[in-house]
């Protein structure tokens, strides 16, 4: 069936890197934009960063332009977000989810999470 | 400005129904919106995405209780028939180039 599996999340200091993964099974992923979304601990849902399905082009959320990069491995099924100059504000559950013609989001997966603390 | 609004609660009895509302920002009620339901402890799942027309589809496996409709800048979810696993929040989401927005959610209480 279609799944998204995440995967990287820990606990890092302020300041510092981790790349998360996303990988997908039971659909052709390459033809698919993706897109990551995070939620902090009692929080609603903020989309982060969407890639197209050749991964040309790249979109942010202002809150994380710069610091994060959102990328894939279509040979390996596999959407990346790396985020650097981590910061408190960033401590989260991040979810990768699937995209359905370049607009709403209909697969999710379980996501990760990231807690930035000193 | 994009933006979604969602009352931040809602109850209903056991057995009952709950209509949900979605409100587009001004200038934006052209606009279709998806909405996603969330579990206690769970990753979002992916309900219906509806147009500004009411015309809609509906993702793998949700049940006919889920129903969507749209008046205006307001989009909305019925559900009918409620079970407490229908507990949960309730997201709506719409797009436009290169940004995806969220509501802030509706926690839905069932009695």
């Amino acid at each position: 069936q279609v799944q998204l599996v995440e995967s990287g999340g820990g606990v890092v200091q302020p300041g510092r890197s981790l790349r998360l993964s996303c990988a997908a099974s039971g659909f052709t992923s390459s033809n698919y934009g993706m897109h990551w979304v995070r939620q902090a601990p009692g929080k609603g849902l903020e989309w982060v960063a969407g890639i197209s399905y050749d991964g040309r082009n790249k979109y942010y959320a202002d809150s994380v332009k710069g610091r994060f990069t959102i990328s894939r491995d279509n040979s390996k099924n596999t959407l990346y977000l790396q985020v650097n100059s981590l910061r408190t504000e960033d401590t989260a559950v991040y979810y990768c989810a699937k995209d359905r013609a370049a607009a709403y989001m209909d697969v999710w997966g379980q996501g990760t999470t990231v807690t930035v603390s000193s | 400005q994009l933006v979604l609004t969602q009352s931040p609660s809602a109850s209903a009895s056991l057995g009952g129904s709950v209509k949900l509302t979605c409100t587009l920002s001004s200038g934006h009620s052209s606009y279709a919106i998806a909405w996603h339901q969330q579990q206690p402890e769970k990753g979002p799942r992916y309900l219906m995405k509806v147009n500004s027309d009411g015309s809609h589809s509906k993702g793998d496996g949700i049940p006919d209780r889920f129903s969507v409709s749209s008046s205006g800048a307001e989009r909305y979810l019925t559900i009918s028939s409620l079970q407490s696993e229908d507990e949960a929040d309730y997201y709506c989401q719409t797009w436009a180039t290169g940004i995806q927005v969220f509501g802030g959610g509706t926690k839905l209480t069932v009695l």
